[in-house]
């Protein structure tokens, strides 16, 4: 199984803050990851799917990029909403695997 | 407007069984694979199951391999995983999601999700 490691687990930022998430996959997965968003209580959104194409209606301060291993999302500018969980995912191979999250916190 | 609404949680006794459902809409439904992913309380986001838009192939994780079963009616717009010998470990939210296949290869997103139902197992 492909496992994704995100980092970090935790994060406190400000308002107006860019801020970066890291995934890395213990294999190659080309462009193969996607990116979803979770608020308490909610069920995932879908932000960013194969690495870097933005979702319908996702706000263009989110970001993804890279390829082979490594892997992030950006966001340029914190707003309150985006205080969440966020997940990475791999879709290259079967099992998919999701990382731990990261937490994003209001400094 | 793309809606998923799951069905059939509840508490569960170790051992026991539960159905659970999605019911979808405002989408074909039949051109989609659909999936299930739970999330444990407090915990992250594990995929559970896969089935392709015809029914044709099925996955499984392997922590419920054999006694999980994903299934399909595309004429009542419903996905199904029924869920046998559960353990305590299988307490969790439940989600369905609608799969995306992009186009080129090994590329596949899931773009709407259900609200979730909880599955509580205990005696």
């Amino acid at each position: 199984d492909i496992q994704m490691t995100q980092s970090p687990s935790s994060l406190s930022a400000s308002v107006g803050d860019r801020v970066t998430i890291t995934c890395r996959a213990s294999q190659s997965i080309s462009s193969s990851i996607n990116w979803y968003q979770q608020k308490p209580g909610k069920a995932p959104n879908l932000l960013i799917y194969a690495t870097s194409s933005l979702q319908s209606g996702v706000p263009s301060r989110f970001s993804g990029s890279g390829s082979g291993t490594d892997f992030t999302l950006t966001i340029s500018s914190l707003q309150l909403e985006d205080f969440a969980t966020y997940y990475c995912q791999q879709s290259y191979s079967i099992p998919y695997t999701f990382g731990q999250g990261t937490k994003l916190e209001i400094k | 407007e793309v809606q998923l609404v799951e069905s059939g949680g509840g508490l569960g006794q170790p051992g026991g069984s539960l159905r659970l459902s999605c019911a979808a809409s405002g989408f074909t439904f039949s051109s989609y694979s659909m999936n299930w992913v739970r999330q444990a309380p407090g915990k992250g986001l594990e995929w559970v199951s896969y089935i392709s838009s015809s029914s044709t192939t099925t996955y499984y994780a392997d922590s419920v391999k054999g006694r999980f079963t994903i299934s399909r009616d595309n004429a009542k717009n419903s996905l199904y995983l029924q869920v046998n010998s559960l353990r305590d470990e299988d307490t969790a939210v439940y989600y369905c999601e609608r799969v995306v296949h992009c186009s080129s290869t090994s590329c596949s997103f899931f773009d709407y999700w259900g609200q979730g139902i909880l599955v509580t197992v205990s005696s």
